[in-house]
């Protein structure tokens, strides 16, 4: 079955980086696009951007250019974002999702990396 | 960017009642529009895309409509498993924007 296993909670001081990886299993890694979306506490949703695991390009929404940077390794089936010179607005739960749905839709959720930020 | 503006933000319904949650463009996405239901603590589930096309493995009492810039979630005999937030999106042009959420509680 599809499962998208993200890494565990972090902790981080204010100026630090995070990196959050995303295990895919159960689909051919390299055929749908992940997105990643953040969740502050008690907020709605946020889109962060997109990466095609096959080629490894990535997009970034225009708020996170400059501090976020989505990688791939095909050989583990792993994507990953980092967010650097993180603040405490930074502190949320963070998402990968697929797009494996109609219209660009998340079919597929990780479930959700928490990210603290606190000095 | 795309807003999407999802009314309204909460609502008290009971257990068998028909509920509609709107959400509306900014400008025309003409069908790139779904619907996911979360709750507390876990991750979004999605429930319609393409604005009206049920996600398989979803009750049949979910269903979407509209075009456009309008868009409407009704879940017809609300069950106390639907008791969660649910949340609109754009896929028509990056960013792919949410809705701000609208919060479906017990009444």
């Amino acid at each position: 079955q599809v499962q998208l296993v993200q890494s565990g909670a972090e902790v981080k001081k204010p100026g630090a980086s995070v990196r959050i990886s995303c295990k895919a299993s159960g689909y051919t890694f390299t055929s749908y696009y992940v997105h990643w979306v953040r969740q502050a506490p008690g907020q709605g949703l946020e889109w962060m951007g997109i990466i095609n695991p096959s080629g490894g390009s990535a997009s970034v929404a225009q708020k996170f250019q400059g501090r976020v940077t989505m990688t791939r390794d095909t050989s583990t089936s792993t994507v990953y974002m980092e967010l650097s010179s993180l603040r405490s607005e930074d502190t949320a739960v963070y998402y990968c999702a697929r797009v494996g749905g109609g219209y660009n839709s998340f079919d597929y959720w990780g479930q959700g990396t928490l990210v603290t930020v606190s000095s | 960017d795309f807003q999407m503006t999802q009314s309204p933000s909460s609502l008290s319904a009971s257990v068998g009642a028909r509920v509609s949650i709107t959400c509306r463009a900014s400008q025309s996405i003409s069908s790139y529009l779904n619907w996911y239901q979360q709750k507390p603590g876990k991750a979004p589930k999605l429930l319609i895309y393409a604005a009206s096309s049920l996600q398989s493995g979803v009750p049949s009492r979910f269903s979407g409509s509209g075009s456009g810039t309008d868009f409407t979630l009704t879940i017809t005999s609300l069950q106390p498993e639907d008791f969660a937030a649910y949340y609109c999106q754009q896929t028509y042009s990056t960013p792919w924007t949410f809705g701000q959420g609208t919060q479906v509680e017990i009444k």
